[in-house]
């Protein structure tokens, strides 16, 4: 079993929709949960970072966390053809340094104006 | 706003060559990461770097790879011999504290041929 699970898409919406982005995971010491979007041959750029369980919003992002279900999801709403992308999710245990974050395979999302 | 950077953004090299990737993090971080991601496959950590020396690493992260701060602003990854599976996206990562989030430069492309 992948200690990070993505749910894989491809995802196609239009443009106004409410999307979904999803990830389970395994390993119960993650405790840092990440929202990432990465544009094609470009590097992760972090949208969202939370470390409790919860929803958190920024904007039209909203990211929620599980624990007891180890779920993490990452809503949009109002979706733009800028969301266009790959969004991976990222956690990290506690006690040791964000960085070493174990990502998920990613979800390409296409929205359509 | 402060960012990550790069060089070279593309990198060609014969198999069995050294290449150097170099990195300038942002100035007030104390971590500093490299990942990598093979062309249509997740991103990898590498190795973090604290106060001059590997805190972790994985197991991908082999004698083959060194990783130096030669001076107060750059962070470089070195491959020894490289070969043809080295061929990815190479990402260069810092982050502030322990802890907290790290910020990804534009990536590395080398291809080793």
């Amino acid at each position: 079993q992948k200690e990070v699970e993505q749910d894989p898409g491809p995802l196609s919406v239009p443009e106004g929709a409410i999307v979904s982005l999803n990830c389970t995971y395994s390993n119960s010491a993650f405790q840092y949960f990440m929202w990432y979007r990465q544009y094609s041959r470009k590097g992760p750029e972090l949208l969202m970072y939370t470390y409790s369980s919860g929803n958190k919003e920024d904007g039209r992002f909203t990211a929620q966390v599980d624990k007891s279900s180890k779920y993490i999801s990452l809503f949009i709403r109002d979706s733009q053809p800028s969301d266009s992308a790959t969004y991976l999710c990222a956690m990290s245990p506690t006690n040791t340094n964000a960085g070493k974050s174990t990502f998920g395979d990613g979800t390409t999302l296409t929205v359509k104006p | 706003e402060p960012e990550v950077t790069q060089t070279p953004s593309h990198q060609v090299t014969q198999m069995g060559q050294e290449v150097i990737l170099r990195c300038v993090p942002i100035s007030n971080h104390l971590y500093f990461y490299w990942y990598r991601q093979i062309l249509g496959q997740k991103v990898e950590f590498l190795v973090s770097f604290y106060n001059n020396e590997i805190s972790e690493k994985s197991e991908i992260f082999d004698d083959q790879f060194s990783v130096e701060r030669p001076d107060g602003s750059n962070f470089t990854l070195k491959i020894r011999s490289t070969k043809l599976e080295d061929s990815a996206m190479y990402f260069c990562a810092s982050s502030e504290y322990q802890g907290t989030e790290a910020f990804f430069g534009q990536g590395t492309r080398l291809t080793v041929v």
